[in-house]
């Protein structure tokens, strides 16, 4: 069982340079999330996917997009990346958004130079 | 949203000492969760905690809810080698996260 599948798992990019992070569950979940985290900041929501078919701004979603492809599949775009984008990012998916335990992948580690 | 605030940032315990992290909100909180990360690792999903009062075990971690849902704490007892890592609690619907107590175990 893959549960939350994330790739890729590491990548570096010249600023400026664009990509996708691609996120996909395996457990029929109805909500999917993307957040950053970064040394002493915790986890923060870029975005996050209530259902299929809707996204939602989370705190910081400034310089990012996302696409809820399906039901399974939730990516993220840097258009221009910034060095200031330099994060691991996790998305994690949940049978719904009503405060329920949310899944992880293992990150993307992302490097902008 | 539901924020919360987690202290201490970090702390550092010698093997077998008792440890615990604490999460505050200004809010009522309709729920709160508590996550586990170690190193390197992703966030994994420890408990959640929904009513006033409610207290929680598993194995040598309690977990308690504030009678006023507005405060949790997690209680290692005992820490082990295997504790290290860094706990979080999160409420709301979409998880607001606390920025997390590191634990350090030294043998």
């Amino acid at each position: 069982n893959a549960g939350v599948t994330q790739t890729p798992k590491f990548q570096v990019l010249k600023t400026g340079q664009s990509m996708t992070l691609q996120c996909a569950q395996d457990m029929n979940h109805n909500s999917m999330y993307w957040y950053r985290q970064d040394p002493g900041m915790g986890l923060r929501l870029i975005y996050y996917s209530a259902s299929e078919g809707t996204t939602d701004k989370g705190e910081v979603p400034n310089g990012y997009n996302v696409s809820r492809l399906n039901k399974r599949e939730f990516s993220l775009r840097l258009e221009s990346a910034a060095p200031s984008q330099t994060s691991v990012y996790f998305c994690a998916s949940s049978e719904s958004y009503e405060g329920q335990p949310q899944h992880f992948g293992d990150g993307t580690r992302l490097s902008i130079l | 949203g539901q924020q919360v605030m987690q202290i201490p940032q970090y702390q550092h315990v010698q093997e077998g000492e008792d440890f615990t992290t604490y999460c505050n909100s200004s809010t009522t909180l309709s729920n709160i969760q508590w996550y586990k990360q170690r190193p390197g690792g992703h966030p994994v999903f420890l408990i959640q905690l929904v009513k006033s009062g409610e207290v929680k075990k598993q194995k040598r971690l309690t977990f308690q809810f504030g009678e006023a849902k507005k405060n949790s704490s997690l209680h290692i007892t005992a820490t082990q080698t295997t504790d290290v890592g860094t706990y979080f609690c999160a409420a709301g619907y979409a998880l607001n996260f606390g920025k997390g107590t590191s634990l350090l175990v030294t043998p």
